[in-house]
């Protein structure tokens, strides 16, 4: 079954605590990328990735780090978490890049950082 | 960057009536308009999308007009029903690097 999987689903955590949300997808698809969801600000673009090795800045990257060592995963890596990174995170990825084509959304990670 | 623009934030719609929401974005080179559904507790999933070179899209209840003049799209959705109740999110790509920038969402209630 194609799909994108994130791990954990759930997590509760304090301030400065690194933590790291997996995304991995078996799609073969180039472009991935995490969003954070926040009421009332829709959905934010962190980072996205356009291949192995290509990572770029989205709308808010700050706090947040993320690597691209094999096609398939996407982890997003909080160094020091902070209350303000709470959150319902989304990893996504799709078949062509510069987001032009369906994005396939995870099932979504939600942190609480105490 | 890209940046869009999506209203109404709220919508309450009696089952049967119609819903439209309308996002502006602000580069003109912008060439691809998807929506996306996000049922309560599920992830978003892509209902329609309309690419620069049509001005409206239809697939069964569901259409999509772009207005390239004044850069805003919007979704309609026809004859409603419970089931359409959900948050709905226009984006569009960055044309000058790789981002995708979504609206802050629409909350749509269908009433019975």
């Amino acid at each position: 079954e194609a799909q994108v999987t994130q791990n954990p689903r759930y997590l509760i955590t304090v301030t400065g605590k690194k933590l790291t949300v997996t995304c991995s997808q078996n799609m073969n698809h180039e472009y991935m990328s995490w969003y954070r969801q926040d009421p009332g600000l829709g959905l934010r673009q962190i980072y996205y990735s356009m291949n192995v090795e290509v990572t770029d800045k989205g709308d808010v990257p700050e706090g947040y780090k993320v690597s691209r060592k094999e096609k398939r995963n996407f982890p997003l890596i909080l160094e020091s978490p902070s209350p303000n990174q709470t959150s319902l995170y989304f990893c996504a990825s799709s078949l062509v890049s510069q987001g032009r084509e369906t994005q396939y959304f995870g099932p979504g990670t939600r942190l609480l950082v105490l | 960057g890209e940046n869009v623009e999506q209203h109404p934030s709220t919508l309450s719609v009696q089952e049967g009536d119609s819903a439209v929401i309308k996002c502006t974005y602000s580069d003109s080179a912008s060439n691809y308009f998807p929506w996306y559904k996000q049922e309560l507790g599920k992830r978003p999933q892509l209902i329609i999308d309309i690419r620069s070179n049509v001005g409206e899209k239809k697939d069964q209840r569901i259409a999509v007009t772009l207005n390239k003049t004044a850069k805003h799209f919007s979704l309609h959705i026809t004859e409603t029903q419970p089931e359409d109740s959900a948050v709905y999110f226009c984006a569009a790509p960055d044309v000058h690097d790789y981002k995708l920038s979504f609206g802050a969402g629409t909350t749509v209630t269908v009433r019975a």
